[in-house]
This record gives structure tokens, C-alpha cells and sequence, in this order.
């Protein structure tokens, strides 16, 4: 089945810098991605859809200048975290959707998630 | 804009209990919907994955249904255990996109 990985699992970082986190569709090629957002207890937001070989678009409320997303080949989409600071200490997910299904008939695969505490 | 609620928030039964999981949706114009799991501090996995011309799909012992006009599905999970403790999310897109809406979510405790 479709799989993604998604790398770091976790990052401690000091505030002001910046961190870098992976999403990678192992077995299938994905044009879009999407990275999400989860703080404890609450439901994932969708911060973000990414589009290989375009600009990201960004949810209503998400800075795209702090949180770049770069999605340069069918089967990577990166999310920078610029200038972290402690309030974007969060939960990041990303999720690809497998078209080699036809129609309507495609599930989304999320990776294992990153865990970002900034200090 | 899509609004999914999941009812209840948390749910505790004893071990070998067949429980429904509920799940509403406002905008009914939808492809399909799925269903996932979450384990603590981890990513989701899928469960399954209901096409709008299905009322039901099955995957051992879960079973999902899907009423459209009604905007409802609920999750059936049969004999349940230990392992299936975890919490589960509902998502079904907001209406004519790929953007899938979550709800917060069910947490379910199962007790040997």
C-alpha cells in the first residue's frame, strides 16, 4: 500500500532558528501534498496544500513566509519552519493522496508526524 | 465550510464490546469519506475509505457506514480490544476540494 515517510520524528530547537522537515511518498508519486498542524487535544488544521513544481497554497491565517513549503520533485514536499518561536511548538503532519487509483476511488496516507518543541 | 463533529469525545468500554462511533458532516457534497486512527504522539493511519455511491464498507471487524443526505457515518467496531484503544477521526473533504475537514475526534479506552 501507499506509504509516507515523514522525517524528523521529532526536533528540539532554540527560538529564532529555523527547521526543516521531510515528507516523502516511498511507493507512488504525489503532485500534491498537504502538511497539517495538531496542538494537544485539538483536531489537525490543514496549514497547507503543496503543489510539486508550483507554489504552495496557503490556508486562510498560516504565514507562508514562516512556514515555507517546497515540493520540487513528485515525491519530496519539505516544510521549513522559519524563525521558530515556543508558539509554534506543535504536532506537523503531512498526507498524500495515491492517484494510481481512477475517480473518486483514492484514500490519503499520512506520514508518522513530527513533533516540534522550540525553546 | 465544512464542520465534522464526533460524538462522543471519549468513550470507555470493557474488552469484547461491540461500540458506535458517530460522526456528522455539513456539507453533504462529498466524494467519499474516511475514517483513521490515531495513536498517541503518532500519525494516522487510514481505516477506511467510503465512496458516496457506498452505504457501507467493511475491513474485518470495522464497518462504516455513510448516509450523505443525512450527513452522517458512523464506525462499528466489533468485539473490540485492547489494541484498538486510540482515538478516531472522521474526514470527510470539504465540499469540492481535496482538502480533507477532521473532527476533534473520538478517544476510545478499551479495558482487558
Amino acid at each position: 500500500g501507499a506509504v509516507v515517510s515523514q522525517h524528523p520524528s521529532w526536533v528540539i530547537c532554540k527560538s529564532g532558528t529555523s527547521v526543516k522537515i521531510e515528507c516523502r511518498s516511498l511507493d507512488f508519486q504525489a503532485t500534491t501534498m498537504f502538511w497539517y498542524r495538531q496542538f494537544p487535544k485539538q483536531s489537525l488544521m490543514l496549514m497547507a496544500t503543496s503543489n510539486e513544481g508550483s507554489k504552495a497554497t496557503y490556508e486562510q491565517g498560516v504565514e507562508k513566509d514562516k512556514f515555507l513549503i517546497n515540493h520540487a520533485s513528485l515525491t519530496l514536499s519539505t516544510l521549513t519552519v522559519t524563525s521558530a518561536h515556543p508558539e509554534d511548538s506543535s504536532f506537523y503532519i503531512c498526507s498524500a493522496r495515491d492517484l494510481r487509483g481512477t475517480g473518486p476511488n483514492y484514500g490519503y496516507t499520512f506520514g508518522s508526524g513530527t513533533r516540534l518543541t522550540v525553546v | 465550510k465544512q464542520e465534522v463533529t464526533q460524538i462522543p469525545a471519549a468513550l470507555s468500554v470493557p474488552e469484547g464490546e461491540n461500540l458506535v462511533l458517530n460522526c456528522s458532516f455539513t456539507d453533504s457534497a462529498i466524494y467519499n469519506l474516511q475514517w483513521f486512527r490515531q495513536d498517541p504522539g503518532k500519525g494516522l493511519t487510514s481505516l477506511l475509505l467510503i465512496q458516496s455511491s457506498q452505504r457501507e464498507q467493511t475491513s474485518g471487524r470495522l464497518n462504516a457506514s455513510l448516509d450523505k443526505s443525512s450527513g452522517r457515518s458512523t464506525l462499528y467496531i466489533a468485539a473490540s480490544q485492547p489494541g484498538d484503544s486510540a482515538t478516531y477521526l472522521c474526514a470527510p473533504p470539504q465540499g469540492g476540494s481535496e482538502k480533507l475537514v477532521f473532527g476533534k475526534g473520538t478517544k476510545l479506552t478499551v479495558n482487558p
